[in-house]
């Protein structure tokens, strides 16, 4: 079975200043995807970043980059210059590479950034 | 830009009754998903389907069960609604992994239903 844990509950940062939320995984697969998605208050679920486990280059989005361990199996998100507009949930989550496409998602991450 | 969609945003039903949440997406994809959204649980899978007629239990399927009998549609049944059942419902359709699609064109989850059982 595949877990996804996102041990950090809340978290908090001031305005401009940079976050890294973490996500670790267990599964037996070697071929996978990786998510961040974001979930504002009352609002829908927004794909932030994703990784293909084959891919050894981290991947980057605007202010938005992961760090991808795939031995440790580690895949951490980096916010630069934060916003008031990433106060969200921020949900980590597991793709297998076979039919059904199932996610696993962490159990979240309440970010709150601070003027 | 609507990719996938959800019949209601909220609903309350009553224990007992037989509810519907319906869930179509336009993009043509194979794989649909139903899960329900709890504060400190996150997301957990209640049923899936990976074509037409097609539908595997998830996690949670207790009191569910679904239907897909178009490709676009995915139909979450609760069959006698319980106060357990109070949570947010969330659709996602993914695309087939290795598409070509960019970031901007993955918005795989629908707004969410939160439903409430009194």
């Amino acid at each position: 079975a595949q877990t996804v844990t996102q041990s950090q509950p809340e978290m908090s940062v001031q305005e401009a200043e940079t976050v890294t939320l973490s996500c670790t995984y267990d599964t037996s697969e070697s071929n996978y995807y990786l998510f961040w998605y974001k979930q504002p208050p009352s609002r829908q679920m927004i794909l932030v970043i994703r990784q293909e486990a084959y891919k050894q280059q981290n991947a980057t989005e605007n202010r938005f980059s992961v760090n991808f361990q795939k031995a440790a199996k580690s895949f951490s998100l980096k916010i630069s210059d934060s916003q008031l507009g990433d106060t969200a949930m921020y949900f980590c989550a597991f793709m297998k590479q076979r039919t059904g496409n199932q996610f696993y998602f962490g159990t979240g991450t309440s970010l709150t950034v601070i003027p | 830009d609507v990719k996938v969609t959800q019949s209601s945003r909220y609903l309350v039903k009553r224990t007992g009754e037989k509810v519907f949440l319906e869930c179509v997406q336009d993009m043509d994809h194979e794989n649909m998903f139903w899960y329900r959204q709890d504060p400190g649980l996150g997301l957990r899978l209640i049923y899936f389907s990976y074509d037409v007629k097609m539908k595997e239990k998830g996690d949670i399927p207790e009191g569910y069960s679904v239907s897909r009998e178009k490709k676009e549609r995915f139909s979450l049944i609760l069959e006698s609604a319980s106060t357990n059942q109070t949570s947010m419902y969330l659709c996602a359709s993914p695309p087939p992994l290795g598409g070509a699609d960019s970031l901007q064109d993955t918005q795989y989850f629908g707004p969410g239903t939160r439903l409430t059982v009194l």
